[in-house]
């Protein structure tokens, strides 16, 4: 079955340290990979996606994120995360049609 | 423009009573979701509309139906609510049903079932 995993469920990191949060994906074939946040009592906001080509890209808010076909990974990254990055991180992928499949999510918690 | 909106925001309701949830975009966008949000779980997709005059049944469809009135709106009704439907419910939309697409998402509704 296809899905997507976040291992992590909490991670808090002081202001200024980087960033990294898992996600890991099982599919038949390279699905399209979307970082979607969601700030408390808000809807969800697309940070970064990846359909194919440079497995770098590049989002909003100094957000990147890199796919690795080897590993079945689409790491999201921040080189020095705000106060204003804590928030819940959600990917999600699709392997075919429009039917999102997201992963459980992860609460970052940022420290002053 | 307002992207997606939903109504109401919050919603208490008790087992057995019906309610409709309101979901419009003002993006012109073809495709549009239902999905329910509980702790631990992610976002579980509900019913969608890949066009106008189509739905179709997403991962957990039971105890809901949906309308897709026109291009803007969709809607999503709990015709006898039960706890188990106690959830954030959001809807999305996108410009076409093509995996490229990017999904908006409006703010939520916040439904405690009693």
């Amino acid at each position: 079955a296809q899905s997507v995993t976040q291992p992590d469920i909490h991670i808090t990191v002081s202001e200024g340290a980087s960033l990294e949060l898992r996600c890991n994906y099982s599919y038949g074939a390279t699905p399209y990979l979307f970082w979607y946040v969601q700030s408390p009592g808000q809807g969800l906001q697309l940070l970064l996606k990846y359909f194919s080509g440079d497995t770098l890209v590049q989002g909003i808010k100094g957000f990147e994120a890199e796919f690795k076909r080897s590993q079945s990974s689409f790491n999201l990254r921040k080189p020095s995360v705000h106060w204003s990055d804590a928030a819940e991180y959600f990917c999600a992928a699709t392997g075919g049609g429009n039917k999102l499949t997201f992963g459980t999510g992860t609460q970052l918690k940022v420290e002053l | 423009n307002a992207g997606v909106t939903q109504t109401p925001k919050f919603q208490v309701l008790k087992t057995g009573q019906s309610m409709t949830l309101q979901c419009a975009q003002d993006m012109n966008h073809n495709s549009m979701y239902w999905y329910r949000q509980d702790p631990g779980m992610g976002l579980r997709l509900i019913y969608y509309s890949a066009s106008e005059g189509t739905t179709d049944k997403g991962e957990v469809p039971n105890g809901y139906n949906v309308s897709r009135l026109n291009k803007r709106e969709f809607s999503l009704r709990l015709e006898s609510a039960a706890p188990s439907q106690t959830s954030v419910y959001f809807c999305a939309s996108s410009g076409s049903s093509g995996r490229r697409d990017e999904q908006f998402f409006g703010p939520g509704t916040r439904l405690t079932v009693l």
